[in-house]
């Protein structure tokens, strides 16, 4: 079992909808990272969170420590907002600070 | 722009050969990281190196090796190349050894024939 799952592994939306993509995961973090990994294959740091909740712009990304559950929100999507977004980790218990990386979720937003 | 830069952007090269992959973290950013993204098995940590000295080991082959110089730039050197080596490469850069935002390079895409 990988050490963090995502759901679902592909989304296909219309313009406008809201949008929740999971990720769980089964280790001690320092913390969570969302990435975005546009189709060019570049890869743009999202959010990075410990605990609570964080806000840019449509973007939204909560983590419930607890549950070691976490959740990207985009509100009002857009079709520039297909990518694939990608749930990471950093480990607590490991030495430096290498990401675990989920699966991650192919998203499409159709006009 | 991450500020990560990478060179070469794509590399096609032969079984059995050797290549070097180079990183040049963000002004001021003291750690490296290299990662594999392959399409059989996802995204990969590989190594980290924090100011020269090597810091953890992931999931790095033995014909791999890495190293980060003076002036923090890093290379990736992958020798005795098999077709399953083709991935894109990433870099990514942090500003300390652990625990904060990494920003990554553009990656390099190598494919082995």
């Amino acid at each position: 079992k990988n050490e963090v799952e995502q759901s679902p592994q592909n989304l296909t939306a219309q313009e406008g909808e809201f949008i929740t993509i999971n990720c769980s995961y089964s280790v001690g973090i320092s913390a969570l990272h969302w990435l975005q990994q546009h189709p060019g294959g570049g890869i743009v740091s999202l959010f990075m969170l410990s605990s609570g909740k964080k806000k840019h712009g449509r973007l939204i990304a909560t983590i419930n420590i607890q549950e070691k559950h976490s959740s990207l929100h985009i509100t009002a999507s857009h079709p520039r907002d297909s990518a694939v977004y990608i749930c990471a980790v950093s480990p607590r218990e490991t030495s430096g600070s290498r990401l675990t990386f989920g699966e991650g979720t192919q998203l499409t937003v159709n006009p | 722009d991450s500020g990560v830069t990478q060179t070469p952007k794509h590399l096609i090269t032969a079984t059995g050969q050797r290549v070097t992959l180079r990183c040049s973290p963000r002004s001021g950013d003291l750690s490296v990281y290299w990662y594999q993204q392959s399409l059989d098995q996802g995204l990969q940590f590989l190594i980290q190196y924090y100011n020269g000295e090597e810091r953890a080991k992931g999931n790095i082959l033995e014909r791999f090796s890495a190293q980060q110089f003076p002036d923090l730039h890093s290379e990736l050197n992958l020798s005795s190349l098999e077709l399953g080596d083709s991935a894109l490469y990433f870099c990514a850069s942090s500003s300390s050894g652990g625990g904060l935002e990494q920003y990554f390079g553009p990656g390099t895409r190598l494919t082995v024939t």
